[in-house]
């Protein structure tokens, strides 16, 4: 059972904002500040679109940005397009033993 | 410019190995941070294991501990994953992954694992 939780689903029209949220549940996420977000459409490898809670690869949509606040980090993607629709992961680095956990995902419709 | 390259698709035997390999090119491999990342049929990526080949660490989920070996041979640029005593809920596509500022940064194309008898 993954320690971070995500929305099922979250739709939008073209144009629209939406934010996907990510939820620690518990403390093995320790102080849950490195929080990056991965969009994967099917089929193909997953894409790095945010890093370190708020940074943006280079050659990544300025629509995408990432925030925190508490146990919750947040990716929000603004003027939604076609193309946006995918399966979006968030993670986080947990510690020296476990290291890394992803979130349960959440599918992304355009309408 | 990082890319990975993996291995091909493998099918294997209930209680078999696999061993998936990585190719790297682009930068100084030894300094590489990569993980291994999975992915089942209709479930969510899941982290298996990384190393750092400079360091000779390695680091795995308690979930496979026991079951999955890490390696990395500098002379060929390349990262293994090998997973023991498959069962079909290890049938996944694999992916190796490049961390950088703790992100995933650079991915492989990914390489289907079945396992049926």
């Amino acid at each position: 059972q993954s320690a971070l939780t995500q929305a099922a689903s979250v739709s939008g029209s073209p144009g629209q904002s939406i934010t996907i949220s990510c939820t620690a549940s518990s403390s093995d996420v320790g102080s849950f500040n490195v929080v990056s977000w991965y969009q994967h459409h099917p089929g193909k490898a997953p894409k790095l679109v945010i890093y370190e809670v708020i940074k943006r690869p280079s050659g990544v949509s300025n629509r995408f940005s990432g925030s925190k606040s508490g146990n919750t980090a947040s990716l929000t993607i603004s003027g939604l397009q076609a193309e946006d629709e995918a399966d979006y992961y968030c993670c986080s680095y947990v510690g020296s033993r476990t290291s890394y956990v992803f979130g349960t995902g959440t599918k992304v419709t355009v309408l | 410019q990082v890319q990975l390259v993996q291995s091909g698709a493998e099918v294997k035997k209930p209680g078999s190995s696999v061993k998936v390999s990585c190719k790297a090119s682009g930068g100084t491999f030894n300094t590489y941070d990569i993980s291994w990342v999975r992915q089942a049929p209709g479930q969510g990526l899941e982290w298996m294991g990384g190393i750092i080949p400079i360091f000779g660490t390695t680091n795995y989920a308690q979930k496979f501990q026991g079951r999955v070996t890490i390696t990395a041979d500098e002379s060929t640029s390349t990262a293994y994953m090998e997973l023991s005593s498959l069962r079909s809920e290890d049938t996944a596509v694999y992916y190796c992954a490049k961390v950088v500022a703790d992100g995933f940064a650079f991915w492989g194309q990914g390489a289907l694992v079945t396992v049926s008898s």
